[in-house]
């Protein structure tokens, strides 16, 4: 079993609707991350969490939340998608600056 | 916001050719890690080399740090049609969020048989 996993792994989903990305990992790292990935552009930075009470704003938070249920859980929300936020989604936890990814989210919002 | 840059952001070369990939930043670094991403899959954490490290091996990677002129490069010797991936620098800025990595736009590696 992967490490990080993330569902789903594939979305399609409407202009306008909720949707949350789950991402979960048994490496026991308190520090996770939310990135997104579009082509010609690397990743950028959604949302961080240190820890369960501690949540950080990335580059491009704008319409994201995220919520840190546990150490292990990390999920992602679009409260209200929109077609520019089609992208690869990445997870990742980190341990002395060395992360660790996911296999990423497919969203398309059409 | 601070990102490495890759150079070139495409490179094609035959199996067995040996294959560079240069990263540039911005501002000073804890460290600088390079990473691989076969298509449309998770990152890969490659290598690590810290800021006050000027060279590092790993198999057949070498990674070189120069902090004077805010750069970095790979090297991936005798290439093998599975080295085929993109490959990503990322820094960790000095003085920044601990773990914070920021990653650059990728060097898209072809590396044919």
């Amino acid at each position: 079993d992967a490490d990080v996993t993330q569902t789903p792994r594939n979305r399609i989903t409407k202009t306008g609707k909720r949707i949350m990305l789950e991402c979960s990992q048994t490496k026991g790292h308190d520090r996770m991350y939310w990135y997104r990935q579009d082509p010609g552009l690397g990743l950028r930075l959604i949302y961080y969490s240190f820890d369960v009470k501690d949540i950080n704003k990335g580059e491009i938070s704008d319409g994201y939340s995220v919520s840190r249920q546990a150490q292990a859980k990390f999920s992602l929300s679009l409260e209200s998608a929109i077609p520019n936020q089609t992208a690869l989604y990445f997870c990742a936890t980190s341990v002395r600056d060395e992360a660790f990814f996911g296999q990423g989210t497919r969203l398309t919002v059409v | 916001s601070q990102q490495g840059e890759e150079d070139p952001q495409a490179l094609s070369i035959q199996e067995g050719e040996n294959a560079t990939m240069n990263c540039s930043y911005k501002t000073s670094i804890n460290n600088l890690q390079w990473y691989r991403q076969n298509s449309g899959r998770g990152l890969v954490h490659l290598i690590l080399i810290r800021s006050n490290e000027r060279e590092k091996h790993s198999g057949r990677l070498r990674v070189t740090l120069d902090t004077s002129k805010k750069s970095s490069s790979l090297l991936i010797t005798a290439s093998r049609a599975a080295d085929t991936a993109s490959y990503f620098c990322a820094t960790a800025p000095y003085g920044g969020s601990q773990g914070n990595l920021i990653f650059g736009k990728g060097t898209k590696l072809s590396v044919k048989p």
